[in-house]
């Protein structure tokens, strides 16, 4: 199975503030790397899929970069609504799997 | 725009079954996989299987296997995952997502609201 390692596992930002978020896969998946967000009580959301294309309707200060093992998750200015756990995912091979999820928090 | 709606939530015992259905509000119910991914309380996001509305083909996690059942119906586009032998660890909101492809991408868009399931004595 394809492991999916995420960090930090949480970090506190302040409103406007670039974060970066990391996901790191146990081998290459090309570009197949999806990033959800979820709120507390809520479903998970997708804001990013294929490693770099926006959802549509997600903001466009959520970004996303990487192929094989390295990915990243971009928000270039951070907002009140943006409190959540993001979490990556792996859609190359069967079992899917997710990382542990990062928890964002506004200072 | 497709919706997911799951039913409602359930307490069971330990050694009981539980069977959650996710209910598809269009017709593209057919054209996508729907997979199974539960989450405890604190805790992550854990795929457990799929199933494909067309075929009936299924997929299950190996941590899961002979224990997970998913199913579809698909005159009335619902998918059902069915769990067995449960036990307290199993305690979690179970959510159905469709596992939608193009591009060479596949993802897990929409996702239904989540079904909370006990297990306690």
């Amino acid at each position: 199975d394809i492991q999916m390692t995420q960090s930090p596992s949480s970090l506190s930002a302040s409103v406007g503030d670039r974060v970066t978020i990391t996901c790191r896969a146990s081998q290459s998946i090309t570009r197949n790397l999806n990033w959800y967000q979820q709120k507390p009580g809520k479903a998970p959301k997708l804001l990013i899929y294929a490693a770099s294309s926006l959802q549509s309707g997600v903001p466009s200060r959520f970004s996303g970069s990487g192929s094989g093992t390295d990915f990243t998750l971009i928000i270039s200015r951070l907002q009140p609504e943006d409190s959540a756990t993001y979490y990556c995912q792996q859609s190359f091979s069967s079992p899917w799997t997710f990382g542990q999820g990062t928890k964002v928090e506004i200072k | 725009q497709l919706q997911l709606v799951q039913s409602g939530a359930e307490v069971k015992k330990p050694g009981a079954s539980v069977k959650v259905s996710c209910k598809a509000s269009a017709d593209t119910f057919s054209s996508y996989d729907v997979n199974w991914v539960r989450q405890a309380t604190g805790q992550g996001l854990e795929w457990m299987g799929w199933v494909n509305p067309k075929t009936g083909n299924t997929g299950y996690a190996r941590k899961f296997q002979g224990r997970v059942s998913i199913t579809r119906n698909t005159s009335i586009s619902t998918a059902y995952m069915e769990l067995s032998s449960l036990r307290s660890d199993d305690t979690a909101v179970y959510y159905c997502a469709r596992d939608y492809y193009d591009s060479g991408s596949y993802r897990f868009d929409p996702w239904g609201q989540g079904t909370l399931v006990t297990v306690s004595s």
